[in-house]
């Protein structure tokens, strides 16, 4: 079966340090993977998007970056973190084999900032 | 866990009784919608999901209902445990989208013992 881990679980970091969250998916190839973020008590904003090793779409303008070095890796990078990046990061996955899957989450990293 | 609760819709329902979430989508070419359930510190968990071309489809214990004549989505929990007390969150997905989902704001589900 298909599982997908993202690490670290919580990270305390300070305003202008770098940031880099890794997410693996195991049990599926070529998953079309997917980084978000949730403001406290608010839905799921997308932020990245990648439907292959190297290929990246960004949702909305901001101070992150996300890439795909191996299949079933999707890493969100900062090269400054700010204060306004604090939040719950979560990555998913869904099958490209059929249209209208389901995407499927891992546990989040809760990132503030300090 | 998360900080939820600040903005989000609250459902109270006795343990024992049915729930009923509710959403209203907002595109009225989305083609595809999926239910989801966050507890406090997790990531969301799909319950289930529904194509446009069904209005209603059921699974253990919930059931979904789509009425795409006023863009409404309903979550019918039946017999609601301890257990289903989370955040609920609607999806939808908009055809020329391609495979990413849009989600609503949630709805929080306390079940009373």
């Amino acid at each position: 079966s298909q599982t997908i881990h993202q690490w670290p679980a919580t990270l305390v970091q300070p305003v202008g340090s770098p940031l880099s969250l890794e997410c693996t998916v195991e049990g599926t190839s070529n998953p079309n993977l997917y980084w978000y973020r949730q403001a406290a008590g608010r839905g799921l904003q997308l932020l990245f998007y990648s439907v292959g090793i190297g290929q990246i779409s960004s949702e909305v303008p901001q101070n992150l970056s996300a890439s795909r070095p191996q299949d079933r890796q999707f890493i969100l990078s900062s090269k400054k973190l700010l204060l306004s990046d604090s939040g719950f990061y979560l990555c998913a996955w869904s099958d490209p084999t059929y249209s209208n899957q389901p995407q499927h989450f891992g546990d989040g990293t809760r990132l503030s900032i300090l | 866990g998360e900080n939820v609760g600040l903005h989000l819709p609250t459902l109270s329902v006795q343990e024992g009784d049915n729930s009923i979430i509710n959403c209203a989508y907002s595109n009225s070419a989305s083609d595809y919608f999926i239910w989801y359930k966050q507890e406090s510190g997790k990531g969301p968990q799909f319950i289930i999901d529904i194509r446009s071309n069904m209005d209603k489809r059921q699974g253990q214990r919930v059931t979904v209902l789509l009425n795409k004549t006023v863009k409404h989505l309903s979550l019918q929990i039946a017999a609601t445990q301890p257990g289903d007390s989370a955040v609920y969150f609607c999806a939808e997905n908009p055809m020329e989208y391609g495979n990413k989902l849009v989600f609503g704001a949630g709805t929080i589900l306390r079940v009373k013992s």
